[in-house]
């Protein structure tokens, strides 16, 4: 399977506590996006990676979310201290970063809950 | 407040007839528009983009037109069929305003679900 990979695609844990996840872009994409879903809205942007500078983050990305793409491959998004609001499907997307046609492959995300 | 808007949260459509699924924007700085479908337990698929500078791109049995005069949007899907059915969010992106002219930097309407009945 050559496309977008996360993991984990679940992830319980308890307030307070601090998860991490996984994505492994499309392997000649340079660019790598961090969205994130909840229930019944569109994703929303947290940030991106233009190889392995971040470039831009979203204010939704509070001090408690840290991104990293060391080497410009595969990243990883932190969050600490997790709290319920951080509840949500958190999408890694990948691409070529064509100036004038960019097309976004998403992952098929870590549904992150928080009890 | 809402910079891209699907008014419409459901859609049911005969199998072989047309699907139109229309969006909304407000900024006027938008200049790059996507679709995206998306299946339960997947992460969105792209179906077709088209620039400001276009008012029209097809590509298969998909067609999205743009009239930036009203700053709306809209996919059809021609014929529908009931693989389509699934959950199409249009979004939109203002790339100048974003670093490196991403285009990636995408605000997301809230989703349109479409259902095909054969």
């Amino acid at each position: 399977d050559t496309g977008v990979s996360q993991n984990p695609r679940h992830k319980i844990t308890k307030r307070g506590q601090n998860v991490t996840f996984r994505c492994d872009p499309i392997s000649e994409h340079n660019r790598l996006y961090w969205y994130r879903q909840t229930l019944g809205q569109g994703p929303e942007f947290l940030t991106y990676f233009q190889n392995e500078a971040q470039l831009e983050k979203s204010r939704l990305l509070s001090d408690r979310f840290s991104a990293e793409r060391p080497k410009g491959s595969f990243s990883t998004l932190e969050i600490q201290r997790t709290e319920q609001g951080d509840s949500a499907m958190y999408l890694c997307a990948s691409s070529l970063g064509d100036p004038t046609n960019e097309k976004l492959f998403f992952g098929s995300g870590t549904q992150l809950s928080v009890l | 407040d809402q910079q891209v808007k699907q008014n419409s949260p459901s859609l049911s459509v005969q199998e072989g007839r047309i699907s139109i699924l229309n969006c909304d924007y407000t900024n006027s700085m938008f200049d790059y528009f996507l679709w995206y479908k998306k299946y339960p337990a997947e992460g969105p698929t792209f179906l077709i983009s088209i620039s400001s500078i276009k008012d029209k791109n097809e590509d298969g049995r998909f067609t999205v037109f743009l009239n930036k005069s009203a700053k709306h949007l809209s996919l059809h899907i021609v014929p529908s069929q009931p693989g389509d059915s699934a959950v199409y969010f249009c979004a939109a992106s203002a790339s100048r305003l974003n670093y490196g002219g991403s285009q990636g930097n995408l605000i997301f309407g809230k989703g349109t679900k479409l259902s095909v009945k054969p």
